[in-house]
């Protein structure tokens, strides 16, 4: 099984700040990742996919990137609506997700 | 619009069955896989099962292999899992999603499954 290791597990930033959140996972996976966003309460949404593809409608302050085991989720200039948890996901053998990043504003 | 409809939860006892349900709408549903993804109590995200577009392929996670079985009715667009031999550990919310080849595009609300005597 690919284990997704994300970190750090939480974050506090400040509104304007540049946040970013990585994700190793334990064998190459060609780039199958995708990030989802779950407000508290909510269903996760999905952000990125293929590492650093942005899913239509999202905001172009989310970027992701990355390759074989290492990836990573930014967020610039940092926005209240933007107070989540983030998961990564591999899709290259089977669906397994990161243990998610909580993110707060400072 | 897209809209994905879990129904089917509730509380049950160690060992007993329940059946969850999830309506789709909004999209042609047999031209989709369609996946169920659980989350504990304050927990992470867990995929549970996949089914293909026919649900002619079936995949599960190894935890729930041999209890549940993903199944789906595409004259009726509704997407089902039937939860066999339930334990503790199973207690969540599970969300029914829309899956592409790029991950997991549309959820559903969730509903909550508690697993207690």
């Amino acid at each position: 099984d690919i284990r997704m290791t994300q970190s750090p597990a939480s974050l506090s930033a400040s509104l304007g700040e540049t946040v970013n959140i990585e994700c190793l996972a334990s064998e190459d996976i060609y780039s199958d990742l995708a990030w989802y966003q779950q407000k508290p309460g909510k269903s996760p949404q999905l952000l990125i996919y293929n590492a650093n593809s942005l899913q239509n409608g999202v905001p172009s302050r989310f970027s992701g990137s990355g390759s074989g085991t290492q990836y990573s989720l930014k967020i610039n200039s940092l926005q209240s609506e933007d107070v989540a948890t983030y998961f990564c996901q591999q899709y290259n053998n089977y669906w397994t997700f990161g243990g998610g990043t909580k993110l707060e504003l400072k | 619009e897209v809209q994905l409809v879990e129904s089917g939860g509730g509380l049950v006892q160690p060992g007993r069955s329940l059946k969850l349900s999830c309506a789709a709408s909004g999209f042609t549903f047999s031209n989709y896989g369609m996946a169920w993804v659980c989350q504990a109590p304050t927990k992470g995200l867990e995929w549970v099962a996949s089914i293909s577009t026919g649900g002619g392929n079936t995949y599960y996670r190894d935890s729930v292999k041999g209890r549940f079985t993903i199944s789906r009715d595409n004259a009726k667009n509704t997407l089902y899992l039937q939860m066999d031999s339930l334990r503790s550990e199973d207690t969540a919310t599970y969300y029914c999603a829309r899956h592409r080849r790029t991950g997991f595009d549309y959820w559903g609300q969730g509903v909550m499954v508690t697993v207690s005597s």
